[in-house]
C-alpha cells in the first residue's frame, strides 16, 4: 500500500499569514494514464471532511482561491495564501492512484497562534 | 444540494453486528460510486469500502475484508454497510462519501461530498 507522510503534524499560524503543508508519498502517484490522483481535504472540529483540492491542483467548487495545491511524483504541497479563522482544523492528503486501498496522510492540525 | 445522511450507529458488543445506512439526495444516486470511510476517536481517516454505481462491484480494506459488506438500493437512494464480527478497534465515526463517477477505474478519483457520520462503538 502507498503510504502518505504529512509534515508538519501541527502548524500554529498567525491570521493573515501564509501556511504550507507537505505530503510525501512512498511511491510515485503518477498513474499509467498520466494523471496524478492526489487530493486534499479539510476537517473542522466536529465536522466531516470536505474536499478542497483534487488531481493535485484543481480547486473544488466553492473553495476560496487562497487555497492552492502543487507538486508532482512523490512530493505535494497545500498552500494557504492568507490564513483566516475558518481555516483551523485538520488537513489530510489522500491518494487514489494505486487503489485499493485509497490511503490518507496522518493529518496536519492547523491552529491560530 | 447534495445530502448524505448516515444512520444506524450505536453501541454493540464485540462479535456483534450492525448495519449502517446512508440516505442520499440531491443527485442521481445510481450514477455514482459510493464509499465508506471511518475515523476512530481522535485519529485520522481510514478508507473502508467502495461500491460501483450499479452495485455489482465493491472493494474493501484488508482490515474489514470478510467481515463487512457494502451494498446499495438504487431504488431507495440508500447505501448500506453491514458490519459483522465487530471488534473493539472498529469503534469509529463512519462516513459515507460520494465518488464523482459511476465506477472506480476512471479519471475522477476523489470523494467530493461527505455525510455527517454515524458513531459505532464496540464495547462490552
Amino acid at each position: 500500500d502507498i503510504m502518505l507522510t504529512q509534515t508538519p503534524l501541527s502548524s500554529p499560524v498567525t491570521l493573515g499569514q501564509p501556511a504550507s503543508i507537505s505530503c510525501r508519498s512512498s511511491q510515485s502517484l503518477v498513474h499509467s494514464d498520466g494523471n496524478t490522483y492526489l487530493s486534499w481535504l479539510h476537517q473542522r472540529p466536529g465536522q466531516p471532511p470536505r474536499l478542497l483540492i483534487y488531481d493535485v491542483s484543481k480547486r473544488f467548487s466553492g473553495v476560496p482561491d487562497r487555497f492552492s495545491g502543487s507538486g508532482a511524483g512523490t512530493d505535494f504541497t497545500l498552500k494557504i495564501s492568507r490564513v483566516e479563522a475558518e481555516d483551523v482544523g485538520v488537513y489530510y492528503c489522500m491518494q487514489a492512484t494505486q487503489f485499493p486501498p485509497y490511503t490518507f496522510g496522518q493529518g496536519t492540525k492547523l491552529e491560530i497562534k | 444540494e447534495v445530502q448524505l445522511v448516515e444512520s444506524g450507529g450505536g453501541l454493540v458488543q464485540p462479535g456483534g453486528s450492525l448495519r449502517l445506512s446512508c440516505a442520499a439526495s440531491g443527485f442521481a444516486f445510481r450514477s455514482y460510486a459510493m464509499s465508506w470511510v471511518r475515523q476512530a476517536p481522535g485519529k485520522g481517516l481510514e478508507w473502508v469500502s467502495v461500491i460501483s454505481g450499479g452495485g455489482d462491484s465493491a472493494y474493501y480494506a484488508d482490515s474489514v475484508q470478510g467481515r463487512f459488506t457494502t451494498s446499495r438500493d438504487n431504488s431507495k437512494n440508500t447505501l448500506y454497510l453491514q458490519m459483522s464480527f465487530l471488534r473493539v478497534d472498529d469503534t469509529a465515526v463512519y462516513y459515507c462519501a460520494k465518488v464523482p463517477a459511476f465506477g472506480f477505474w476512471t479519471t475522477d478519483r476523489f470523494f467530493d461530498y461527505w455525510g455527517q457520520g454515524s458513531l459505532v462503538t464496540v464495547s462490552s
